[in-house]
Parts: structure tokens; sequence; C-alpha cells
């Protein structure tokens, strides 16, 4: 099974600053027929999971540009500028290019 | 507007059997993959089935793979979960999902005596 390790598991962060969050997969998430698929997720408390960004670096629709998305093969990372309010909750990674599908083990944005 | 709504939770005795239904709109049903993923009190999210557009093929975690089936009815514009043999460790929060991109609000799942 491709094993997602996701870092850090809490970040603390200001309002208006910025969080990086990593995902590293333990083998390239390169699909056979050239596409990547990870994919990034935001559960805000007591909500169900939200996509930002599929296939490493697209926006969801609706999703603002303050959320970014970047890598290649094993190593990817979300970046979020100008932290708001409602950016809080657990942030997960996902694989899909490999059965079984896995999820990275969530990371906590809270506030410092 | 995508909807996705589950029902058929609830507490159930260990060994037993439940089967979970999610009801969609707003879309085309029968032309997406549709997806459940559980989430266990407190932890993280788990994969645990897939199946193609047309119900043609289905996919499975090992955790899971010959006590649940997944299910669809084009039709209805339903998907199901079958869970047979149901352990202490399937307590959860399951949501249906349409592809992964839209998510229900999910529908708890209690394995317990």
């Amino acid at each position: 099974d491709v094993v997602m390790t996701q870092t850090p598991v809490s970040l603390p962060v200001s309002l208006g600053g910025q969080a990086s969050i990593s995902c590293r997969s333990s083998q390239s998430l390169v699909h056979s027929n050239g596409n990547t698929y990870l994919h990034w997720y935001l559960q805000k408390p007591g909500q169900s999971p939200q996509l930002l960004i599929y296939r490493v670096s697209n926006r969801f629709s609706g999703v603002p540009d303050r959320f970014s998305g970047s890598g290649s093969g094993t190593d990817f990372t979300l970046k979020i500028s100008r932290v708001e309010p409602e950016d809080l909750g657990d942030y997960y990674c996902l694989q899909s290019t490999h059965f079984p599908y896995t999820f990275g083990a969530g990371t906590k944005l809270e506030l410092k | 507007e995508v909807q996705l709504v589950e029902s058929g939770g609830g507490l159930v005795q260990p060994g037993r059997s439940l089967k979970l239904s999610c009801v969609a709109s707003g879309f085309t049903f029968n032309n997406y993959w549709m997806t459940w993923i559980r989430q266990a009190p407190g932890k993280g999210l788990e994969w645990v089935a897939s199946i193609t557009n047309t119900g043609g093929s289905t996919y499975y975690p090992d955790s899971v793979k010959g006590r649940f089936t997944i299910s669809r009815d084009n039709a209805k514009s339903t998907l199901y979960l079958q869970m047979n043999s149901l352990r202490s460790e399937d307590t959860a929060t399951y949501y249906c999902t349409l592809k992964f991109d839209y998510w229900g609000q999910g529908v708890m799942v209690t394995v317990s005596s």
C-alpha cells in the first residue's frame, strides 16, 4: 500500500499569515496515464471534508486563490496564504493513483 | 447543486449486518464513479469502497473486502453499502462521495454489544 506521510501534525498560525503542509508518498503517484492523483481536503469542525485542490495543483470550484498546491512524483505541498478564520481545521491529502487509495493522517491548522 | 444524502446508520451488534444508502441529486448519477469513505471517531479518513459508473467493477481495501459490498441503482440515483460481519473497528461516520469531489453529510455506524 502507498503510505502518505503528512507533516506537520499540528500547525499553529496567525491570522493573515502563511501555512505550508507537506505530503510525501512511499511511491510515485504518477499514473500510467500520466496524471498524478494527489488531492487536498479541509475538514472544518463538525463538517464533512471539502475538496480544495485536485490533481496536485488545480483549485476546486469556489476555492479561494489563497490556496495553492504544488509538487510531483512523491513530494507535494499545500500552501495557504493570508490565513483566515474559516481556514482552520484538519487538512488531509489523498492519493487515488494506486489501489488501495490512501489518505495522509491529517494536519490540524490552529491559531497560534 | 450536487446533493448526497446518506441514511441507514445506527447501533448494531458485532457480527450483524447493516445497509447504508445514499440518494444523489444535482448531477447525472450514471456518468460517475461513486465512493464510500469512513472516519472513526476522532480519527482520520479511510477509503472503504468504489464503484464504476455502470456498477460493472467494484474496489475495496483489504480491511473490508469480503465483508462489505458496494452497489448502485442508476435508475434511482442511489448508492448502497451492504456491511456484513460488522466489527467494533467498523464504528465510524460513513460518507458517500461523488468521485472524491463532493461529500454527503455522513451517517454514523456504531458496532457494539
